[in-house]
């Protein structure tokens, strides 16, 4: 069964740092998703994308946050200037339209030290 | 806005017993309704979904939920846990308004004891 890819599994990075956080969808997705969960909260929606431009974005999605789609199969989260409160676990999703469910990736741990 | 409610963070459950988790939300219309699973250091699995039509829906690994609007609520369940269903359980609401989003609830740890 095809899936969401997601690398790297772990990410450690001094506070200050740019972080690239890589993502595979499936291969005849259209849309995409990044999504954040905070050790012990809850899973948090942080942005949408389709058709190479940010359909939707929640409030923790701020000028720090960009997201990218560089080549046909590749989809970025770059978060700028790192701070301690970033680091969580960070999910890619993607599904075929937007009213098919979302196929989750297996998450980025990101550490801010 | 709409929001979800699983009211209880951990439930231990035997093995071999049934299983009920809740879940309740928030949105004024009809709403997308998911449940996944998360197994340590795994990424979110879906389980099922409810889009419309029968209210009782099937999902994999012998899963089941009733959507109950009259109560706003989604309930997981499964007539008989095996130890390997151990893991967090997560219910969220999808808003299509064109383009989609979820909202989750806190989770439901499950424990399965021997």
């Amino acid at each position: 069964e095809p899936e969401v890819t997601q690398t790297p599994s772990h990410q450690v990075t001094q506070m200050g740092q740019e972080v690239i956080l890589r993502c595979v969808p499936i291969s005849n997705h259209l849309y995409f998703y990044w999504y954040r969960q905070i050790l012990g909260q809850k899973v948090e929606f942080l942005v949408s994308f389709y058709n190479n431009e940010i359909s939707e974005k929640s409030e923790i999605f701020d000028d720090q946050f960009s997201v990218e789609r560089p080549d046909g199969s590749n989809f970025t989260l770059k978060i700028r200037s790192t701070k301690l409160e970033d680091s969580a676990m960070y999910f890619c999703a993607s599904s075929g339209s937007s009213n098919q469910p979302q196929h989750f990736g297996d998450g980025t741990r990101l550490s801010i030290l | 806005a709409q929001s979800v409610t699983q009211p209880d963070i951990h439930i231990t459950v035997s093995e071999g017993a049934s299983l009920e988790l809740r879940c309740n939300y928030s949105y004024g219309a009809t709403p997308y309704l998911f449940w996944y699973v998360q197994s340590p250091g795994q990424g979110l699995q879906l389980l099922l979904k409810y889009f419309s039509g029968d209210t009782l829906v099937q999902g994999i690994k012998g899963f089941e939920a009733e959507f109950k609007r009259s109560q706003s609520s989604f309930n997981l369940r499964k007539p008989s846990v095996h130890w390997s269903d151990a893991a967090e359980y997560f219910c969220a609401v999808g808003v299509y308004s064109g383009y989609s989003t979820l909202t989750f609830g806190k989770g439901t740890m499950l424990l399965v004891s021997p």
